[in-house]
């Protein structure tokens, strides 16, 4: 089964910053990719997701990710980040079945 | 369209007991999972069932049972709860190919076990 790397545990930025938060996937293959938002005390929510096609996808509130096959990677971006992009962030994986990684916590200070 | 439901919200556990918590979706979906979320663990598979009548072992399944007898409920079961199990506790269901297999998450369990 697949499993998920996110580089960064905790990223702390200031409002405007930019963000990239990392992710792999550990093998080749035909599989879908995502990433969800938990805001605190809520249940996940996607924020966009990858099937096939153009590898630079763009989800809601402004952000996106770009699947590099390569690398196997599936980094999650967005050029100016709010305070309400405060929550934690996961990447997942669907092959036979849905894998997460360990997520990344978000912090954007006012 | 009430998506995924899942029964209770909280729910507090001395070692030893049994329960079983409650997930339901009314979106026909045939892929359905269970996760446990730990702190700087994410989310970890239990069990997942890609279909009534069939399911499978994630990463974590020990000390937790299920079945799938229909295709819209999906319960899990702890047979001897045990203070690792304190955890939360979320159902997902998906559809199982094609373009749109991203899943849909209840609200989740939050299960104290003492």
């Amino acid at each position: 089964a697949q499993s998920v790397s996110q580089h960064n545990h905790h990223v702390i930025l200031s409002e405007a910053a930019s963000l990239e938060l990392g992710c792999n996937y550990s093998y080749g293959g035909t599989v879908n990719l995502f990433w969800y938002v938990q805001y605190p005390g809520q249940h996940l929510q996607l924020l966009l997701k990858y099937f096939s096609g153009d590898p630079l996808v763009k989800g809601i509130k402004g952000f996106e990710a770009e699947f590099i096959k390569s690398k196997f990677s599936f980094n999650l971006r967005k050029p100016s980040v709010q305070w309400s992009d405060t929550a934690e962030y996961f990447c997942a994986v669907r092959d036979n079945d849905m894998r997460f990684g360990a997520g990344t916590r978000l912090t954007v200070k006012p | 369209n009430a998506g995924v439901t899942q029964t209770p919200k909280f729910q507090v556990l001395k070692t030893g007991q049994s329960m079983t918590l409650q997930c339901a979706q009314d979106m026909n979906h045939e892929y359905m999972s269970w996760y446990r979320q730990d702190p700087g663990m994410g989310l970890r598979l239990i069990h997942y069932s890609v279909g009534a009548g069939i399911t499978d072992q994630g990463e974590v399944p020990n000390g937790y049972n299920v079945s799938r007898s229909t295709t819209e409920d999906f319960p899990l079961r702890l047979l001897s709860a045990a203070p690792s199990q304190t955890s939360v506790y979320f159902c997902a269901s998906s559809y199982s190919e094609g373009m749109n297999t991203e899943a849909f998450f209840g609200q989740g369990t939050r299960l104290t076990v003492v």
